[in-house]
């Protein structure tokens, strides 16, 4: 079967670091993507990583472990609009499955 | 366009009726993906074209949901005799292509369809 796995809810406070972890069994693999979502809007896309290792970007990195099934996406100099959704997402030859999503609340 | 565009962005039904939702996917973008998502809840997956054709109709959840794309462009998802569980917004998203690799998804704002 597929199955994606995040924390449901995380709370953190502004200025702050924050992981967002990810894992994920499935019967493809093409890449993992992130994807941010505010409240009452469309998913956006953050990042993406096909090989092991840290993807950085700005105050967002993301890592893989394609043997360990595991990916987080770490968020620092947390700010209140990074208060959101953020979906995991496997890509396999063409379908991405998408996990329920982690609904980050920042507070000041 | 410049981005994904979705219509209606609402829609309110009755039980039993019919409504179509339609996507009009980023220009030159031949993979387009119907998306579900309940409240509070991830995106499950619907259906996926490439060009016209739709090689995984798998996720619909029932002969009352059907899809179709023409000149590889424009989406209608048609849902027959609506229910209460279909309640919920509906996502489209287009990528430039799947063929050399899985590549960023462009989500339309979404439907968002109460069935009473």
């Amino acid at each position: 079967g597929q199955n994606i796995d995040q924390p449901t809810e995380m709370t953190a406070t502004e200025g702050a670091i924050v992981q967002i972890n990810c894992t994920y069994q499935t019967s493809g693999f093409n890449g993992l993507f992130w994807y941010q979502q505010h409240a009452g809007e469309a998913p956006t896309f953050l990042s993406y990583n096909v090989l092991d290792g840290l993807e950085e970007k700005g105050r967002f990195s993301s890592f893989l472990s394609r043997s360990k099934g595991y990916s987080y996406l770490l968020l620092k100099e947390l700010q209140m609009k990074d208060s959101a959704s953020y979906l995991c997402a496997v890509s396999g030859t063409y379908k991405y499955i998408f996990g329920t999503g982690t609904r980050l609340k920042v507070l000041a | 366009g410049a981005g994904v565009s979705q219509s209606p962005s609402n829609k309110v039904t009755e039980k039993g009726k019919d409504v179509e939702l339609r996507c009009d996917p980023i220009s030159g973008h031949t993979a387009l993906y119907w998306y579900r998502q309940s409240l509070g809840q991830g995106l499950e997956f619907l259906i996926y074209f490439q060009g016209n054709s739709a090689p995984d109709k798998s996720g619909l959840p029932s002969d009352r949901f059907s899809a179709e794309r023409t000149g590889g462009s424009v989406s209608t998802l048609t849902i027959q005799r609506t229910q209460q569980e279909d309640s919920a917004v509906y996502l489209c998203a287009s990528s430039a292509t799947v063929l050399a690799g899985p590549g960023e998804l462009f989500f339309g704002e979404g439907s968002r369809l109460t069935v009473l």
